[in-house]
């Protein structure tokens, strides 16, 4: 089956401006998370969901991050106000169960904001 | 802090040598996992060692565990150019955590053919 997509693959956005990124996990996996990679750096944890309800969101930010999942499936990360220091690559992952197994990794979304 | 440090930071060697990054972490785990990075885009999974093996080979992949020392190391034999890349070890842990992975800032390892 497919693996995990993300979209767009990149965006670009002036600072203030609004930006939504979407996952859409491998069907039948249970947890999806988001994590943050600037530029030459590891990955920063934002949020977990199990199903719809997040019961991790440790690692946003700042309360301009948000996010979503809906039918247990596609999430949205929505960054509100976009600062230059957001400008990273947002990547997302699934996988089978709650737990910390495998994770299966999109390809994506590079946000550079001017 | 990060729970998975890794070193070197950076590692270049020449087609057909052996490569070994290593991985520190603080806290106990359930499992410790690596992964492999192109071009700074998703992450590959490579092998995951639980908390209970001290050994696991995959192809050309060789992972060790020392639960003691908290420490895991992963090498690549016979290194290929296409073996270029960003090595991230990932973590569990036990309590604080929660069910989340946490990765180290990784190695790159350039291999030159």
């Amino acid at each position: 089956g497919a693996g995990v997509s993300q979209s767009p693959s990149n965006k670009v956005t002036e600072k203030g401006k609004d930006v939504e990124l979407r996952c859409d996990p491998i069907s039948g996996h249970t947890a999806l998370y988001w994590y943050r990679q600037s530029l030459g750096q590891g990955l920063e944890f934002l949020i977990y969901f199990q199903g719809n309800s997040a019961p991790d969101k440790s690692g946003l930010p700042s309360d301009r991050f948000s996010a979503e999942r809906t039918g247990g499936s596609v999430s949205t990360l929505t960054i509100q106000r976009t600062q230059q220091e957001d400008s990273a690559v947002y990547l997302c992952a699934s996988s089978l169960a709650p737990s910390t197994d495998t994770q299966y990794f999109g390809p994506g979304t590079r946000l550079t904001v001017l | 802090s990060q729970q998975g440090e890794e070193d070197p930071q950076a590692l270049s060697i020449q087609e057909g040598e052996n490569a070994t990054m290593n991985c520190s972490y603080k806290t106990s785990i359930n499992n410790l996992q690596w992964y492999r990075q192109n071009s700074g885009r998703g992450l590959v999974h490579l092998i995951l060692i639980r908390s209970n093996e001290r050994e696991k080979h995959s192809g050309r992949l060789r992972v060790t565990l020392d639960t003691s020392k908290k420490s895991s190391s992963l090498l690549i034999t016979a290194s290929r150019a296409a073996d270029t890349a960003s090595y991230f070890c990932a973590t569990d842990a036990k309590g604080e955590y929660g069910n989340k992975l946490v990765f180290g800032a990784g190695t790159i390892l350039r291999v030159k053919s």
